[in-house]
């Protein structure tokens, strides 16, 4: 089974408009972190927002915040008040296990274009 | 320099070559990764490690062998690599605690890698 899943390969958002990444992940470690990182058409991997296993609230950076629903095993980003600028690849990627031992799995990534 | 920096930032090389991909962090890290991004492929982690120690190698191909000198630097020594070796190799580091989690990975912006 996929470790990480997202579903949609691309999504379009107009500007000024919400905007909602699905991702769902598969662990039977209880001790997990997911990630959203960002990568534009000039290849660096930005990072965005992390959300840990146990930590009771969503996480939230600026215009970014991730819909945790541990039950249902998903880690959607919501980005509000898109930009043109929010145009490029969007990973979704789970840390499990620590020190020498950590895996890091990412999903295969959502294309979000903002159309003005 | 700040950040994580990754030289070169494009190689072509021949199958019987020997290159190293070179990557340093400014973060005063501990841990640091090499991934492979293929194109329609998910983000493949490689080689991690932590405080100096390889930790994971995720059956990469003994082509490919990683190196370590301290903290800050980490090399991807290449040999004798096929076509489908192909891809953007990416550097990244993080900061993993007492417990051995590490949390958001900082990465570097490629090496953009073409076998022929």
């Amino acid at each position: 089974a996929q470790k990480i899943t997202q579903t949609q390969p691309g999504m379009f958002v107009q500007e000024k408009e919400a905007v909602t990444l699905d991702c769902t992940y598969d662990t039977s470690d209880p001790s997990y972190g997911l990630f959203w990182y960002k990568q534009p058409s000039s290849g660096e991997m930005i990072f965005l927002i992390y959300q840990g296993s146990y930590d009771q609230q969503n996480a939230t950076e600026g215009r970014y915040s991730l819909n945790f629903q541990k039950a249902r095993k998903s880690a959607n980003l919501v980005i509000s008040a898109s930009q043109l600028g929010d145009s490029a690849m969007y990973f979704c990627a789970m840390r499990e296990g620590r020190g020498g031992y950590q895996k890091v799995t990412f999903g295969t990534g959502t294309k979000l274009q903002v159309i003005p | 320099e700040t950040g994580v920096t990754q030289t070169p930032r494009h190689l072509v090389m021949g199958m019987t070559n020997k290159k190293s991909l070179k990557c340093e962090q400014h973060l005063g890290h501990n841990a640091m990764y090499w991934y492979k991004q293929s194109a329609k492929k998910p983000l493949e982690l490689m080689f991690v490690y932590n405080f100096k120690e390889q930790t994971e190698n995720n059956s990469v191909p003994s082509r490919f062998s990683p190196e370590c000198p301290n903290s800050s630097h980490l090399f991807l020594h290449l040999h004798t690599l096929q076509p489908e070796d192909s891809a953007l190799y990416l550097c990244a580091s993080s900061q993993a605690g007492s417990t051995g989690i590490s949390y958001e990975q900082y990465f570097g912006p490629g090496t953009r890698l073409t076998v022929t």
